[in-house]
């Protein structure tokens, strides 16, 4: 367990609104990720931190963007909210021991 | 690009028998192969992390294999129980990075 906190754990949003989820961990593990699980494709990257300021693209990054000011924090925002990000988003840290990562317990986000 | 594959979909079985879950993948330049267990509703939890130089790993009534050269990973539950109904997820890296399968889904039956 890595101490890893999300919030909210739960939100319903409109369309076209700006939502910014949070992921805290105690671990001040270097790597950060956040990950959306649909069913019919399973766990997917969004985007990735390996330090404060550096992040990356994952694999279904657009209408994402991140920010990582402290090693603790990771913010994920969704500028403009849509229907088809309506999903359970997944914080994941990793320190440099093999990069074995942990999970965090989600949020589940509706787009109405 | 990495493709996991995990087979079967799902599967039931009664308490007490020893199982097997089947992880493959495409790309074998893995740096390591991870198992999960994930209960509904919940997140993730890491049950067994493989290195590319290792064969296997165990943790109590679980041992995972690797065979990198074939792309193929199984991981073994001995003596299944009900409270081992999840499903399970196994991951390969590249450095930092996973790519998932989607899952077996296990129910273990009284």
């Amino acid at each position: 367990d890595a101490g890893i906190t999300q919030s909210p754990r739960h939100k319903v949003t409109e369309t076209g609104t700006p939502v910014t989820l949070r992921c805290h961990q105690t671990e001040n593990h270097r790597y950060m990720y956040w990950y959306r699980q649909d069913p019919g494709h399973g766990l997917r990257l969004i985007h990735y931190s390996y330090g404060v300021k550096d992040t990356d693209k994952g694999e279904v990054s657009d209408g994402y963007s991140v920010s990582r000011s402290k090693t603790e924090d990771f913010l994920l925002t969704l500028e403009s909210a849509t229907s088809s990000q309506t999903s359970v988003y997944f914080c994941a840290t990793a320190g440099l021991d093999g990069y074995e990562q942990y999970f965090g317990p989600g949020t589940r986000l509706t787009v109405t | 690009k990495q493709e996991v594959t995990q087979i079967p979909a799902a599967l039931s079985v009664p308490e007490g028998e020893n199982l097997v879950l089947n992880c493959s993948f495409t790309d074998s330049a893995i740096y390591n192969l991870q198992w999960f267990r994930q209960d509904p509703g919940k997140g993730l939890t890491s049950l067994l992390l493989i290195q590319s130089s290792q064969r296997e790993q165990t943790s109590g009534r679980l041992n995972a294999s690797l065979d990198k050269s074939s792309g193929r990973s199984t991981l073994y539950i001995a003596a299944s129980q009900p409270g081992d109904s999840a499903t399970y997820l196994c991951a390969v890296s590249h450095g930092s990075r996973l790519t998932f399968g989607e899952g077996t889904q296990l129910t273990v039956n009284p």
